[in-house]
């Protein structure tokens, strides 16, 4: 009963190659996001989907691409794959808590680039 | 650009300690402050969400108290056990011209806090 959950939760691959992430949540939220965890350990945003539009889209190499087939699911397809996009990539969800928002993540998608 | 920044990096304590850590951040347009812990290979868990100035809230032997005048908010531990061994992150979300939130939240670096038996 996860309630964010992302696969794989490993992922090695070579460079050049194609790859994708996918991010399924089960609360119900409207709005989904992808961060990335850098490599000063820093979680940055990276995209944002609001019931399916997208809201937020950050300084991001258009080799990285999200789509989201419904409000429950933001995939993350990433193109010609580089060493640097070695990194945690995390999803979240979000959802309304009194005047703020609450978010809930998944554990992590951890990307090798080799 | 909001800058957040916790302190202190890292942190070990024996069983039993009581420990707090800080995170700082541009008082001005303050919208609310979020502080999670993250064992490695889980999920970030939400532990508060603040957001007046003042506010203090508790759960179980973690609290948390915020001054958005100042610019920071203290995590407190009481009586840290082993397994309260973890990151502890604050993060905030970026306020619109409006006065609401994206949702784009800025992390602090976290606090690695270390409990050892």
């Amino acid at each position: 009963d996860t309630a964010v959950s992302q696969t794989p939760k490993y992922l090695v691959t070579q460079m050049g190659n194609d790859k994708s992430i996918k991010c399924e949540q089960n609360l119900g939220h409207d709005t989904m996001y992808w961060y990335k965890q850098d490599s000063k350990k820093f979680l940055k945003i990276m995209f944002s989907y609001n019931n399916k539009e997208l809201i937020i889209n950050e300084t991001v190499p258009n080799r990285f691409s999200p789509k989201s087939p419904d409000k429950a699911h933001l995939n993350l397809h990433i193109n010609s794959l580089e060493l640097g996009d070695s990194a945690v990539y995390f999803c979240a969800s979000r959802h309304r808590q009194g005047v703020e928002y609450g978010y809930t993540f998944g554990s992590g998608t951890r990307l090798t680039v080799v | 650009i909001l800058n957040v920044e916790q302190s202190p990096q890292s942190l070990h304590v024996q069983e039993g300690d009581s420990t707090n850590f800080t995170c700082s951040f541009p008082s001005s347009n303050f919208y609310a402050l979020h502080w999670y812990r993250w064992e490695t290979a889980k999920s970030p868990e939400a532990l508060f969400v603040m957001t007046l100035n003042g506010d203090e809230k508790k759960k179980g032997r973690i609290s948390a108290t915020l001054n958005t005048k100042e610019g920071y908010s203290y995590l407190y531990i009481k009586g840290s056990q082993p397994e309260d061994s973890a990151t502890y992150l604050c993060a905030l979300p970026i306020a619109n011209a409006g006065g609401t939130s994206y949702g784009k939240l800025t992390f602090g670096q976290g606090t690695i806090l270390t409990v050892h038996p």
